[in-house]
This record gives C-alpha cells, structure tokens and sequence, in this order.
C-alpha cells in the first residue's frame, strides 16, 4: 500500500495476557519507529529499527516489550503479561534512510493500534 | 534533560488565523517537525524546519528560531477541518544516543475552530 499499515486498529485484552501488534512500513523505507501515545500524553518513542537491526531500543519501558523486524519490512512489537498501565494508542512510522543526519528524512504514521488492558 | 512545550488548547474563528508556539530544550537539534493529527487517526507531516526563519506550504506555515528554542505554526483562512491537535517534534543531533533521528514530541495542542 500507499502508506504504513497496523493491525489491529483495536485490541482489548486482559491483565496477564500477551499481545501483538504488526506494522507494515511503506514499500522501500529501511527506517522504522515505534511510538506510544497515552491519554494526555505527548508521543513517547519505544524503538528504531535500521533494517532488521535495532540500534536504539531506549524506549522500551521495561522487559516485558520487545519489538523485531523481519525481511526489512514488517515489525512485530509484543508486551507480554499486559499491565493497565500498558493501555495506548501504538503508533508505527516508517523513513526512507532513518539516518539522524539527514535532515529531510521525514517520519510517515500509521493509523496505530489502540490496546486495553482489562 | 529534554523539553517541548506547547499549549494545550486553543480555540480559533472559521477564516481567522492562529498561531501555536512550541519552545524546546534539547540535547542537539537537528530539525523540528509540525505534524497534524484529527483524532482516532495518523499523524500526518505539516512542516520541518532545520535553518531559521519561515517556511510557508499554502495556507501553512512554520517558524524556527533556533537561537531562542522557538517555532511556531501559522494557520491561515481558518476552516472547520482544521481542528485537530498539532503536534510538535525536535530530532536530536545524530550519534549518541540518538542513532535514528528519533522524534521528541511535545503533548500536542488541540485546536477547535467555531463557525
């Protein structure tokens, strides 16, 4: 497709739980990003991923968040044993270098995955 | 530490202009994004500023101070489909701990527009 895809738009789960959340990058970008976007919060970055490598992983707010990437193409982020406080929108960008010193490089959005922890 | 500040609200006319300030305190700069986002969708890519001055695209535009950690976006001939939260974002210098240009994002504000 044209732009970057997520699914599923909406995941509702119960505390404990693992989850999976899939981003589709547009068609040719070696750069993703993962965000999270909570309830009166500013978008908050989990992790980058150059190709299928994962050169900075900052965000990640604790171990029970990993991400991959497979092929250069489609990342997988998964939060295992859910909390409440894991409950955010999860929103995917994709750049065409993801390189800091290129100073066009612009960051493109999926539509994000809204997840609740029950 | 790393900061951007913008407000949380603001409230225009249909046809007027409004201006939204972001001020930022980072460790490097590298660029400086505006991004629109309607609720429950995509943010989408406004404007990127990386020298001083003013960057205008139609009704749009953006201003960078980089000396005083300021920019603003300019909206003109406001319309209803304007209402939306804006979204301000400052990438740092590369290296570091900042290999991937990540994005620092201030909390957005939402602007409603009145007929």
């Amino acid at each position: 497709g044209a732009g970057v895809s997520q699914s599923p738009s909406n995941k509702v789960t119960e505390k404990g739980k693992d989850v999976e959340l899939r981003c589709d990058p547009i068609s040719g970008h070696t750069a993703l990003y993962w965000y999270r976007q909570s309830l009166g919060q500013g978008l908050e970055f989990l992790i980058y991923f150059q190709g299928n490598s994962a050169p900075d992983k900052s965000g990640l707010p604790s171990d029970r968040f990993s991400a991959e990437r497979t092929g250069g193409s489609v990342s997988t982020l998964t939060i295992q044993r859910t909390q409440q406080e894991d409950s955010a929108v999860y929103l995917c960008a994709s750049s065409l270098t993801g390189l800091a010193g290129s100073s066009t490089d612009t960051q493109y959005f999926g539509p994000g995955t809204r997840l609740t922890v029950l | 530490g790393q900061n951007i500040d913008q407000p949380t609200e603001m409230t225009a006319t249909e046809g007027a202009i409004v201006q939204i300030n972001c001020t930022y305190q980072t460790s490097g700069f590298n660029g400086l994004f505006w991004y629109q986002q309607h609720a429950g969708e995509a943010p989408t890519f406004l404007s990127y500023n990386v020298l001083d001055g003013l960057e205008e695209k139609g009704r749009f535009s953006s201003f960078l101070s980089r000396s005083k950690g300021y920019s603003y976006l300019l909206l003109k001939e406001l319309q209803m489909k304007d209402s939306a939260s804006y979204l301000c974002a400052v990438r740092g210098r590369p290296g570091g701990d900042n290999q991937g240009g990540k994005l620092i994002f201030g909390q957005g504000t939402e602007l409603s527009v009145k007929p």
